[in-house]
């Protein structure tokens, strides 16, 4: 069966501090890897894809991911998150349809 | 602004009742989808369209939903006899022939069946 799953639903960060969001996926087709950001308030935004080649992708806002095939993951990370990065992350597969996770609240404290 | 939109942004209805909403597609997006999102959960697919025509539905899109786009360019959904399983936001997102794969939302419309 299809599915993403999502290794934490609520994560509390400090300013400055290190963000891993972890990912890992089942799917049959070609791996189209995605994360999507929503913001307060706001509604869905693409922050990152992978479609082939180079498996470290680079987002916006300091954001990447790391395709690891043999791990069926898709980890998102940033070295050094802001207040401003306060969010739900969803990870996803897929191509026509795509399949989301159940999401990742993110909260930064000043 | 030249983004994805949906009306109503809330709609609540009773129990029972048809509710409509509306999805209008970047321009010249030639592909639509519609999504379900509840609680605590990511958004789940339930149709696409490539123009007019509707590709795939899912098993989630039981007989009283009912999708549309007549001319290729705004679509509806129509939930007939609601339930309060049907309390969820609504979805619609759209992407370029080209670029399928890189699906922009709209802000949704959050259906309440009370």
């Amino acid at each position: 069966a299809q599915s993403v799953s999502q290794h934490n639903h609520h994560v509390i960060l400090s300013e400055a501090a290190s963000l891993e969001l972890g990912c890992n996926y089942s799917y049959g087709g070609t791996v189209n890897l995605f994360w999507y950001v929503q913001y307060p308030g706001q509604h869905l935004q693409l922050l990152l894809k992978y479609f082939s080649g180079d498996p470290l992708v680079k987002g916006i806002k300091g954001f990447e991911a790391e395709f690891i095939k043999s791990k069926f993951s898709f980890n998102l990370r940033k070295p050094s998150v802001q207040w401003s990065d306060t969010a739900e992350y969803f990870c996803a597969v897929g191509g026509d349809k795509i399949i989301f996770g159940k999401g990742t609240r993110l909260h930064i404290l000043p | 602004d030249t983004g994805v939109s949906q009306n109503p942004r809330h709609k609540i209805t009773k129990r029972g009742q048809n509710v409509t909403f509306r999805c209008d597609p970047i321009s010249e997006h030639n592909r639509l989808y519609w999504y379900r999102q509840t609680l605590g959960q990511g958004p789940e697919f339930l149709t696409y369209f490539q123009n007019e025509a509707q590709l795939e539905k899912s098993r989630l899109l039981s007989d009283r939903f009912s999708a549309e786009r007549p001319k290729g360019s705004f679509s509806t959904l129509e939930i007939q006899r609601t339930e309060q399983g049907d309390s969820a936001m609504y979805l619609c997102a759209s992407s370029v022939l080209g670029l399928e794969y890189e699906q922009y939302f709209g802000p949704g419309t959050r259906l309440t069946v009370t």
